[in-house]
Formats: structure tokens, sequence, C-alpha cells
């Protein structure tokens, strides 16, 4: 059983270029979360997709989107970057909605100059 | 207020010493989490609780519903436990997170 991956490790972009970080969920979950942890802060809700469909979003703007592939494999797209996108980037799978434990993978490091 | 806050922010003991973090939460929720987070960023599940008491090792979580407050303890703490510690509150389809307690352990 692999665990949830993350691809790149760290990426360095320009302001109001675009970027796409990839998530591979753990075998047999259907759920992806994605989060942003700002340095110093704790992780802030991006969105949740289920079954390829979203299912959740936190207080984040458009250019924020994401996608999940038939083998729920996952991406999030940023459009227009930001000084403040600025983060470590985490996705996070599950069995299903509801009471199921995460599991995280070790993150994208993305760094805005 | 936020609505997920823990205590304390920051906690440094000696090797060995009982470990205690608390978390309250004012949001109605379906589980509780505990998440470990070691420099570098990688997160741990440590525990997901819905009512009750969970142990694994030298960790123990408890929640009490009716007062929306859960705790961590550590037993016999080790250097290899320091690191942030982090409740989360499962609420509709998103976690949210408190702000973590930063513990270290001195041998």
């Amino acid at each position: 059983e692999t665990g949830v991956t993350q691809s790149p490790t760290h990426l360095i972009k320009t302001r109001g270029q675009q970027v796409t970080l990839r998530c591979s969920s753990q075998s047999g979950h259907n759920t992806v979360s994605w989060y942003q942890q700002a340095l110093g802060q704790g992780p802030q809700f991006i969105f949740q997709y289920y079954r390829e469909e979203e299912n959740g979003r936190g207080n984040f703007p458009p250019r924020f989107s994401g996608l999940q592939f038939p083998n729920y494999s996952s991406e999030l797209n940023v459009n227009a970057l930001e000084l403040d996108d600025s983060a470590l980037y985490l996705c996070a799978s599950s069995l299903g909605l509801g009471q199921y434990e995460q599991y995280f993978g070790p993150g994208t490091r993305l760094t805005v100059t | 207020k936020n609505e997920v806050e823990q205590s304390p922010q920051n906690l440094t003991a000696q090797e060995g010493e009982f470990i205690t973090i608390n978390c309250s939460y004012s949001v109605g929720i379906s589980a509780l989490h505990w998440l470990q987070q070691h420099p570098g960023g990688g997160i741990v599940s440590l525990f997901m609780l819905s009512s009750g008491k969970k142990k694994h090792g030298r960790l123990i979580a408890t929640i009490n519903i009716q007062e929306k407050h859960s705790s961590l303890h550590i037993t016999a703490s080790h250097p290899r436990d320091s690191a942030v510690y982090i409740c989360a509150a499962d609420s509709n389809y998103q976690l949210i997170w408190g702000a973590g307690t930063k513990l270290i352990i001195k041998p």
C-alpha cells in the first residue's frame, strides 16, 4: 500500500505565473483535501474533492482551482500567482466523506518571487 | 475568537515528564483529530475520535463532547516527541485547525 505522494517537492515561481501541484492519493482513497500552510501558521482548508466532484471549499479566491481524476489523483492549480501564495501546500486523502482518518502527503513548498 | 483553540502555545519539558495539551472547539463536529507536524512540514495523523478515549503507545487522547474539549497526553515523554501538535475539528467537509502547540522535550 503506497502512501500519499505530492510533486514537486519544491517550486519557485514568479508573481503572475500559473502553477499546478499534484497529489496521488493512498490506494483505495476517493476523497482528497488540499490545505495551504503559510510559514508559522496552521493549515487553511482550500477545497475537498470526492469522487471527482468538488465537495466543499474554504475562503480562497477562484484563481485556486482543482481537479480530481478517475484514479482519484488530484491537482491544485493556482493562476495569477501573488507573493502571499508562498506557502506549503498539503494534500490529504481519506477513504470517504465523514469520519475517516486523513493521510497527508509531504507537501509542496511554493515560493513566489 | 477562533473556532478551535489550543493551549499551551509552547511547551518545554524534561524527558520523562507527563505532557498534556488541551483543545477547545466551538463548532459542531463529527470527529476531532490530533496530528503531529515535524520540522520540514510532514503531518501525521495521531488520533481521530468522536467520543471517549483512545490510546496508542505512550499517547492518549480524550474528548468530552458535552464540554467541547479534548486533551492529548504523552506519558514518559522523550526528545523524539518534540514536534508541533495540532488539533483539528472535523466540521462538515473540512478540518478546522487549531494553531498548534510547539512541544520541546529536553534530555
